[in-house]
């Protein structure tokens, strides 16, 4: 019964590619978010949203665009990938706003050869 | 905006001992949440323990317990009778009572702990 979760756990691909990332939470929550883990380990929001609302927005190239289907859903998909999108993302979610524990999904390791 | 820092990259305890993890953060809210969250080589992100900054009685989870100093904005971590399972990154992060709107945490850059046999 995994309560967030990832697909793919791993991506390879070439640069100049678009892929996606799917993430679902089996939590009823309200709130997901898109994390990114760059190699030295260091984690940045990168979006969040809430019931279907994007709410914040890290400064990140709008290559990255999130879309959520539906509130159990937060895909990332990716235009035109570059080298420098080799990271960690993961997905998290939380029952609502800020005063709520995020919840982590396995991570999907991307390598852009 | 917030920052959080993390001044130990690695640390290394025999099992059994007991481990401190430092924390120290920056903001300028009142009210604000801070987590110590663990990354073990599966790359899962596993929360350790929760504290609000409005509590003043350090929270604790089993062998897990933090040192929790608002006016110094201090967030350690204590880990009592280490277990080799324990051996993982270890992120601090906060996030802020935005009141309304979702904010991410704000990590700090990890403490790699480790536990020897």
């Amino acid at each position: 019964d995994t309560a967030v979760s990832q697909t793919p756990k791993y991506l390879v691909t070439q640069m100049g590619n678009d892929k996606s990332i799917k993430c679902e939470q089996n939590l009823g929550h309200d709130t997901m978010y898109w994390y990114k883990q760059d190699s030295k380990k260091f984690l940045k929001i990168m979006f969040s949203y809430n019931n279907k609302e994007l709410i914040i927005n890290e400064t990140v190239p709008n290559r990255f665009s999130p879309k959520s289907p539906d509130k159990a859903h937060l895909n990332l998909h990716i235009n035109s990938l570059e080298l420098g999108d080799s990271a960690v993302y993961f997905c998290a979610s939380s029952l609502s706003t800020s005063r709520d524990t995020q919840y982590f999904g396995p991570g999907t390791r991307l390598t852009v050869l | 905006a917030q920052t959080v820092t993390q001044s130990q990259p690695e640390m290394s305890v025999q099992e059994a001992e007991t481990v401190t993890l430092s924390c120290t953060y920056d903001t300028s809210e009142n009210n604000y949440y801070l987590f110590w969250y663990k990354q073990p080589p599966s790359r899962q992100m596993i929360l350790v323990i929760r504290q609000e900054a409005y509590k003043q009685q350090n929270a604790t989870e089993n062998r897990f317990s933090v040192n929790f100093q608002k006016a110094a904005k201090s967030f350690s971590l204590k880990i009592s009778d280490s277990q080799l399972g324990d051996t993982a990154m270890y992120f601090c992060a906060f996030m802020k009572d935005g009141g309304g709107g979702a904010d991410g945490l704000t990590f700090g850059k990890g403490t790699h702990l480790i536990i020897q046999p």
